[in-house]
């Protein structure tokens, strides 16, 4: 069955960096385009970023352009969140979400999340 | 950028009332419009794809319909299991975006 695992959530610093992990199971990977999506505390679902099967394109919303970058690694499964320079507004749990296409799509499986805060 | 405006914010509803959610976009996206479901302190989970194409395994009192700028979800008979939040979300192009949520109670 298809098994998305989001890891390295943690407290960090203002201004600091983070790395998030989504390890994939149960299906092609490499077949799929993947989504982040983020949810602030008692706030609703922000989509954060989408990454193509084969990383030929990646989209990010607003916010996080020019400070996370979204990657993969087919060989390995797994999807990637690089974030730089995090703010309080960054504290969120982050999904990570396959999508149902190559490319963008709804997101038909879903993480359990990994949660983010932002702090000093 | 398209808006996705939900309707209502919040609702109580008893078992077996009929429920009726609103999705407004701001723009025509024809039908790229999915329906999750997510519950208190958990991940969402996908109801309704393509506006009104039901996802495998989601019971049949759910439905959905609409096209272009105007989508409806609809649960025929409302289950304790069915509180939580419902979020629509347009995925006409890669900027996804999601409604605001409708908070569903019993």
């Amino acid at each position: 069955q298809v098994q998305l695992v989001e890891s390295g959530g943690g407290v960090v610093q203002p201004g600091r960096s983070l790395r998030l992990s989504c390890a994939a199971s149960g299906f092609t990977f490499s077949g799929y385009g993947m989504h982040w999506v983020r949810q602030a505390p008692g706030k609703g679902l922000e989509w954060v970023a989408v990454i193509w099967y084969d990383a030929s394109n990646k989209y990010y919303t607003d916010s996080v352009k020019g400070r996370f970058t979204i990657s993969r690694d087919n060989s390995k499964n797994t999807l990637y969140l690089q974030m730089n320079s995090l703010t309080a507004e960054d504290t969120a749990v982050y999904y990570c979400a396959r999508a149902s296409s190559r490319g963008y799509s709804y997101g038909d499986y879903w993480g359990q999340g990994t949660l983010v805060t932002v702090s000093s | 950028d398209i808006q996705m405006t939900q309707s209502p914010s919040s609702l109580s509803a008893s078992v077996g009332d009929r429920v009726t959610i609103t999705c407004r976009a701001s723009q025509g996206i024809t039908n790229y419009l999915a329906w999750y479901h997510q519950k208190p302190g958990k991940a969402p989970e996908l109801l309704i794809y393509a506006a009104s194409t039901l996802q495998s395994g989601v019971p049949s009192r759910f439905s959905g319909s609409g096209s272009g700028t105007h989508f409806t979800l609809t649960i025929s008979s409302l289950q304790p299991e069915d509180v939580g939040t419902y979020y629509c979300q347009k995925y006409n192009r890669a900027l996804i975006t999601f409604g605001g949520g409708t908070k569903v109670e019993i």
